[in-house]
């Protein structure tokens, strides 16, 4: 069956540093990776949209220059969290398709001290 | 852009009796429109979709309905049980597959037994 895993689940980080997170398709070829964030308390927002074949697309409020993606392969993404500080605190969870549905990792839990 | 409302924050259900969240849209492109589950402390569930081809689709307890006039569509849960506790988050997409999703705040089901 498809899978998404996500790696680490959880993670701490200093306020300032940088985390990096990965994403990867297990049973199917992804041709696209959402990475979308949960902040305490909200709903999920998307961060930006990888498709196979096309540039990474971000939503408004996220940039590359903060949430640099890398999306190498059918199977693979990575996201990192730049400079991260308390509003980035939450759960970041993968989405990822391969034509029909699309699947979700667990989410990596990302606590910012 | 989309944006999705979740109508009931928290629902409170006897065990066997049936639970209703409604979900309202803007964007009239919207196609493709799942529904997914929550546990406490973990990522995001697929639970059912509807796509805007049909106005009603059932699996097992659960009926979705789709009315695009309206730009509503439900959750039926029926003869629930206490594991179905947990936040129920709708989505809509204007991709029938569901590459970008916009979620809904999420509805907060607890079914006491």
């Amino acid at each position: 069956g498809a899978l998404v895993y996500q790696y680490p689940r959880r993670t701490i980080c200093k306020s300032g540093t940088s985390m990096r997170m990965e994403c990867q398709a297990v049973g199917f070829q992804a041709t696209s990776v959402a990475w979308y964030r949960q902040s305490p308390q909200k709903t999920f927002e998307l961060i930006a949209l990888s498709t196979v074949n096309s540039a990474i697309k971000y939503e408004q409020n996220f940039t590359q220059e903060k949430f640099p993606i890398s999306h190498p392969n059918l199977s693979f993404s990575s996201m990192t969290v730049l400079n991260a500080y308390l509003e980035d605190r939450g759960l970041y969870l993968c989405g990822a398709r391969e034509g029909g549905e699309q699947y979700f990792g667990p989410g990596t839990r990302l606590t910012v001290l | 852009g989309e944006k999705v409302e979740q109508h009931e924050s928290t629902l409170s259900v006897r065990e066997g009796d049936s639970a209703v969240i409604n979900c309202t849209y803007t964007d009239t492109a919207s196609s493709y429109f799942p529904w997914y589950k929550q546990e406490a402390g973990k990522g995001l569930h697929f639970v059912i979709d509807i796509r805007s081809n049909v106005d009603r689709k059932q699996s097992q307890r659960l009926i979705v309905l789709l009315d695009k006039k309206a730009k509503r569509f439900s959750l039926h849960i029926t003869a629930t049980q206490p594991e179905d506790s947990a936040i129920y988050f709708c989505a809509a997409s204007i991709n029938n597959a569901g590459a970008k999703l916009t979620f809904g705040g999420g509805t907060r089901l607890t079914v006491r037994p």
